[in-house]
């Protein structure tokens, strides 16, 4: 199975800070990989698939980058909707795999 | 509108069983592959099953591997997954997740139900 570590597990930040979150996989998936937002007692939701591709009706200080193996996901400027937990997820072969999580929280 | 709806969760003994739904409406559920992710309370997303539009193709985690088994009825626009043998360890939130490309091995999840919590307990 394919394993997937993010970095950090949480991380503390203010309004207007600029986040990056890291996901590596523990063997090449191509751009097969997806981001995914979480917040408390809600279904997550689709953020960037394909690595980098936003998906329809994100805003766009929402970005992803990478491919093979290590690939992040940027929040340009934190706004007070943005505190959740992000997954990424590889949808490169069967099990599909996800990440631990990072948990955004407010400074 | 996507709308994906599940329910069938509740309260069960060890070894016990319960049919987990998801009924689909807003797109042409025949043509979409369909997924089960669970979330244990306090933890991280699990993927569980996946199967295929037609239904012909199916995949397991080896966590739920031979007592799990999804599947789906086309002209109901529904997911099922009936889960068997269950442990306490399988306590969950259950969400169904819709894959966003027809007919596409690689596909990721663009939409999700609300989830359904299932809960193993003596």
């Amino acid at each position: 199975d394919i394993q997937m570590t993010q970095s950090p597990s949480s991380l503390s930040a203010s309004v207007g800070d600029r986040v990056t979150i890291t996901c590596r996989a523990s063997q090449g998936i191509s751009n097969y990989l997806a981001w995914f937002q979480q917040k408390p007692g809600k279904a997550p939701k689709s953020l960037i698939y394909a690595a980098s591709s936003l998906q329809s009706g994100v805003p766009s200080k929402f970005s992803g980058t990478g491919s093979g193996t290590d690939f992040t996901l940027t929040i340009s400027s934190l706004q007070p909707e943005d505190f959740a937990t992000y997954y990424c997820q590889q949808y490169n072969t069967y099990p599909r795999t996800f990440g631990q999580g990072t948990k955004v929280e407010i400074k | 509108e996507v709308q994906l709806l599940e329910s069938g969760g509740g309260l069960v003994q060890p070894g016990g069983s319960l049919r987990l739904s998801c009924a689909a409406s807003g797109f042409t559920f025949s043509s979409y592959a369909m997924n089960w992710v669970r979330q244990a309370p306090g933890k991280g997303l699990e993927w569980v099953s996946g199967i295929s539009g037609s239904g012909g193709r199916v995949y397991y985690a080896d966590s739920v591997k031979g007592r799990f088994t999804i599947s789906r009825d086309n002209s109901k626009n529904t997911l099922y997954l009936q889960v068997n043998s269950l442990r306490v360890e399988d306590t969950a939130v259950y969400y169904c997740a819709k894959e966003a490309g027809s007919g596409t091995y690689y596909s990721f999840f663009d939409y999700w139900g609300q989830g359904t919590l299932v809960t193993v307990s003596s």
